[in-house]
């Protein structure tokens, strides 16, 4: 069965600072990987998406993220954190594309952003 | 991009009632949509699949009986919460499935609806 590990609960950092968040994932097959942004109160945003191609994946708000197979791994980043960037964050692995469960969700990482 | 809408955003009810939930896909057909449960400070919990016109797929330890899905539409999937207790309070959020084409789909979420039962 596939998995996802989020290690950090909650992450502080000051507003400009880089960010680092961390996902690794446990699946048998070529993984279909995303990363989600949730506000309070609100539902999920996909922040991008990895489903082939190159390892190195833009997505929106100035997110990348990068596969590395060897270490079943899809971390966030962001160089320059903004104020409004302050929400939880959750990577999500996907199954086969005709598979009808698809996301399994990881417990998600509360980030802070001190002024 | 994708657009899902879920009404209402709130609901306040009493225990005993019923309380319907829609999910609509606006700018897309969404043959598979997904109805998540969650509670405060956790990840999401896939409650069942809904597929248009025909049975909804439920997870294991989700009551069927008690959370009915509807998807009569390729816009539009409802879960109605039957005679509704305080632990059925929680954060339901609602997905759509993006048609595939011979690649991995991408699933759309609602804004969520929050229910609490007095």
């Amino acid at each position: 069965a596939q998995s996802v590990t989020q290690p950090d609960i909650h992450i502080t950092v000051s507003e400009g600072a880089s960010l680092e968040l961390r996902c690794n994932y446990s699946y048998g097959a070529t993984p279909y990987l995303f990363w989600y942004v949730q506000s309070p109160g609100q539902g999920l945003q996909l922040l991008l998406k990895y489903f082939s191609g190159d390892t190195l994946v833009q997505g929106i708000k100035g997110f990348e993220a990068e596969f590395k197979r060897s270490q079943s791994s899809f971390n966030l980043r962001k160089p320059s954190v903004h104020w409004s960037d302050a929400a939880e964050y959750f990577c999500a692995v996907g199954e086969s594309p005709g598979s009808a469960r698809q996301l399994t969700f990881g417990s998600g990482t509360q980030l802070t952003v001190l002024p | 991009g994708a657009v899902v809408s879920q009404h209402p955003s709130w609901v306040i009810c009493k225990s005993g009632t019923s309380v319907k939930i829609e999910c609509r896909s606006l700018d897309f057909q969404a043959t598979t949509m997904f109805w998540y449960r969650q509670f405060p400070k956790q990840s999401l919990m896939l409650m069942a699949t809904s597929n248009e016109g025909s049975k909804a797929t439920y997870e294991q330890g989700v009551e069927k009986d008690k959370f009915l899905i509807n998807h009569a539409s390729l816009t539009l999937s409802t879960l109605t919460v039957t005679s509704a207790h305080p632990e059925d309070s929680s954060f339901y959020i609602c997905s759509a499935r993006e048609p595939t084409s011979g690649r991995a789909a991408t699933q759309y979420f609602g804004p969520g609806t929050r229910l609490t039962v007095l």
